[in-house]
């Protein structure tokens, strides 16, 4: 059974940084790309990023809101995904969904096929 | 960024209507659209990739359609189960965008 478990969320002050991490299994992780999306309390789904796997240079893409404070990064040797979280602000403070991205290679696109349960993260001095 | 923008923003129907859900791109995507169902509480589920493929295990009910910058999700008649919300979400471009959510209730 394909599973992906969100951990490392909890209180953080402004300023301060964190670390999530995206525990998979039952399923080969060093062969697909990943997301993170998340959703603040009340609104809707807002895309963070991605990691490509490393067949594709393992290289990230953000979203604006996020870019230049988070970092995604992965362990294939522990099929862990990673999302670091700097100079986090009160609008930061939202569940994180880790999603497996599987690929399709006759088209060449990407769809999020797997979501974790998430784990929340919330900003507050 | 590619906008998404999802019609209606709700709906009231009753079990065994007919429901569709509009989803607009702010530009001409290829198919690389996407819907979730989201209930409270719970992580979203993929429904529908590449505009029209029915993801594994997802009950027939549901079809997806559209091209260009139109987009629908269609629930043919719908199930006590199926009171939730939905977001499309465009994997074209980057940034990937979703849209704003539609949340389906009892009528």
């Amino acid at each position: 059974e394909v599973q992906l478990v969100e951990s490392g969320g909890g209180l953080v002050q402004p300023g301060r940084s964190l670390t999530l991490s995206c525990t998979t299994s039952g399923f080969t992780f060093g062969a697909y790309a990943m997301s993170w999306v998340r959703q603040a309390p009340g609104k809707g789904l807002e895309w963070v990023g991605f990691i490509r796997n490393k067949a594709y240079g393992g290289t990230t893409e953000y979203a604006a809101s996020v870019k230049g404070r988070f970092i995604i990064s992965r362990d294939d040797s522990k099929s862990i995904a990673y999302l670091q979280m700097n100079s986090l602000k009160t609008d930061d403070t939202a569940v994180y969904y880790c999603i497996r991205d599987s690929y399709d290679y006759s088209s060449f696109y990407y769809y999020m096929d797997v979501w974790g349960k998430g784990t929340t993260v919330t900003v507050s001095s | 960024d590619i906008q998404m923008t999802q019609s209606p923003s709700s709906v009231s129907a009753s079990v065994g209507d007919r429901v569709t859900i509009t989803c607009r791109a702010s530009e001409a995507i290829r198919s690389w659209l996407a819907w979730f169902q989201q209930k409270p509480g719970k992580a979203p589920n993929l429904l529908i990739y590449a505009t029209s493929s029915l993801q594994s295990g997802v009950p027939s009910r549901f079809s997806g359609s559209g091209a260009g910058t139109d987009f629908t999700l269609t629930i043919s008649s719908l199930q006590p189960e199926d009171f939730a919300t939905y977001y499309c979400q465009q994997t074209d471009i980057f940034p990937w965008t979703f849209g704003q959510g539609t949340k389906v209730e009892i009528k």
